[in-house]
């Protein structure tokens, strides 16, 4: 199994749509938690930081479930502009040394 | 300045070559990272440098050498590469180790022939 699992994709939805991406983690010792976004050919860029109480960034919604072990973002209102490759990230131990990537999961959104 | 600087942003060498590749900020970042990124893959991780100390190397082969001349600058030393080393080289920094977002430049794409 591996570590950070990421729904697969691509995800193909219409512009104006409600979308959700779940992320699992196996290592019960993690103890931070992040979603970034990649564009085709470019780096990774850091979306929202996963807090327990969960988070919302506009039109982004972030939540954690220590118990169950994911991650969730919910992108509502979708935009062209929301096309890329999401990264869930997992950061294991107080160090932050191991961190871990998830596969990535591609979102296209279509006018 | 809120930038991870890295160049050059592509590069072709040959596998007898000696090249660099450099990465600076000026966040005020006390860890950089070097990761390696195929098509279609997540970033892996090399090497983590803390405070321009080397505290975790994954297990990277020798002809990829790390640097930390100071606190703003990171370099990854190339030499004898094969071709199956092609991908792009990112560069990230973070406030620390603890439990902070990265920031990434923008990455060199490395052609090995």
């Amino acid at each position: 199994r591996k570590e950070v699992e990421q729904d697969p994709g691509p995800f193909n939805v219409p512009e104006g749509a409600t979308v959700a991406f779940n992320c699992t983690y196996s290592n019960s010792a993690s103890q931070s938690f992040f979603w970034y976004r990649q564009d085709c050919r470019k780096e990774p860029k850091l979306l929202m930081s996963v807090y327990s109480s969960g988070n919302e960034d506009g039109r982004f919604t972030a939540q954690l479930n220590r118990a169950s072990q994911y991650i969730s973002l919910l992108i509502r209102d979708s935009k062209l502009s929301d096309s890329a490759t999401y990264l869930c990230v997992v950061r294991v131990g107080t160090g932050g040394f191991k961190t871990i990537f998830g596969a990535g999961t591609r979102l296209f959104v279509k006018a | 300045d809120t930038e991870v600087t890295q160049t050059p942003k592509h590069l072709v060498m040959g596998m007898t070559n000696k090249k660099s590749l450099k990465c600076e900020q000026h966040m005020g970042h006390r860890a950089m990272y070097w990761y390696k990124q195929k098509a279609k893959k997540p970033p892996e991780l090399m090497f983590v440098y803390s405070y321009e100390k080397l505290s975790i190397n994954e297990s990277v082969p020798s002809r990829f050498s790390p640097e930390c001349p100071n606190s703003s600058l990171l370099n990854l030393h190339l030499h004898a590469l094969q071709p199956e080393d092609s991908a792009l080289y990112l560069c990230a920094s973070s406030q620390d180790l603890g439990n902070y977002g990265y920031t990434f430049g923008s990455g060199t794409r490395l052609t090995v022939v």
